[in-house]
């Protein structure tokens, strides 16, 4: 069965702190895609890929960064973790064919206390 | 721009009753439609598409979505719910343009099946 594994379901940390979330996809996908999802704001995209070392911002970039180094791993990073970070994380990927839709993780909820 | 919009924020059904949740999109060229469902702190997961052919697309669960062109439509309907079936929708539709196509999701709805 193909997968997006996102590596942590439930995290805590302080606020000042360097977070990464990791997500890895088993399913040779060109692109990955980085979301947070809030209450009554729906998804909004921060950063996506569509290539290894390839970046581009989504919607919400501000407060993220994000590393491709090989094909199958994306991560987030929030350079300073703040309590308005705190949300639930969604990661996802797709080929480049748009037929398939995005395969998504089963998501991290990061508080920032 | 390619859009979509989903009108209710939460539908109200009951157990065994018909359900239809909505969703009309805003695109140039030729639509890809999708829905997907979220259950309580997962993942969303995809429910059915369309991309061509016929206009009745059935999908996971007992779902199914019809595609109408004329009104830009593209709800989702079961014929009888289930309690198991509350959880939030997402509709959405393929955006072309840049360097990457990308998913433009819907604000999502919440269903409440009550038993």
């Amino acid at each position: 069965d193909v997968k997006v594994t996102q590596s942590s379901r439930y995290l805590v940390k302080r606020t000042g702190e360097k977070v990464f979330l990791e997500c890895v996809q088993d399913m040779d996908h060109e692109n990955m895609f980085w979301y947070r999802q809030d209450p009554g704001l729906g998804l909004r995209l921060i950063y996506f890929s569509y290539d290894v070392k390839m970046k581009e911002k989504g919607d919400i970039p501000e407060g993220y960064s994000v590393s491709r180094e090989k094909k199958e791993r994306f991560s987030l990073i929030l350079e300073s973790a703040s309590t308005n970070q705190t949300s639930m994380y969604l990661c996802a990927s797709s080929p480049t064919d748009s037929f398939y839709g995005y395969t998504f993780g089963s998501g991290t909820r990061l508080t920032v206390v | 721009a390619q859009s979509v919009a989903q009108p209710e924020d939460q539908v109200n059904v009951a157990e065994g009753n018909p359900l239809t949740v909505k969703c009309t999109y805003s695109v140039s060229g030729n639509p890809y439609l999708f829905w997907y469902v979220q259950y309580p702190n997962r993942g969303l997961q995809f429910l059915l598409k369309y991309i061509t052919g016929d206009n009745l697309v059935k999908g996971s669960y007992g779902f199914e979505a019809e595609f109408n062109k004329s009104q830009t439509s593209f709800h989702l309907k079961k014929p009888s719910a289930l309690v198991s079936d509350s959880a939030l929708y997402f509709c959405a539709v393929w955006s072309y343009g840049g360097a990457t196509n990308k998913l433009i999701f819907g604000t999502g709805t919440l269903l409440a099946v009550q038993p």
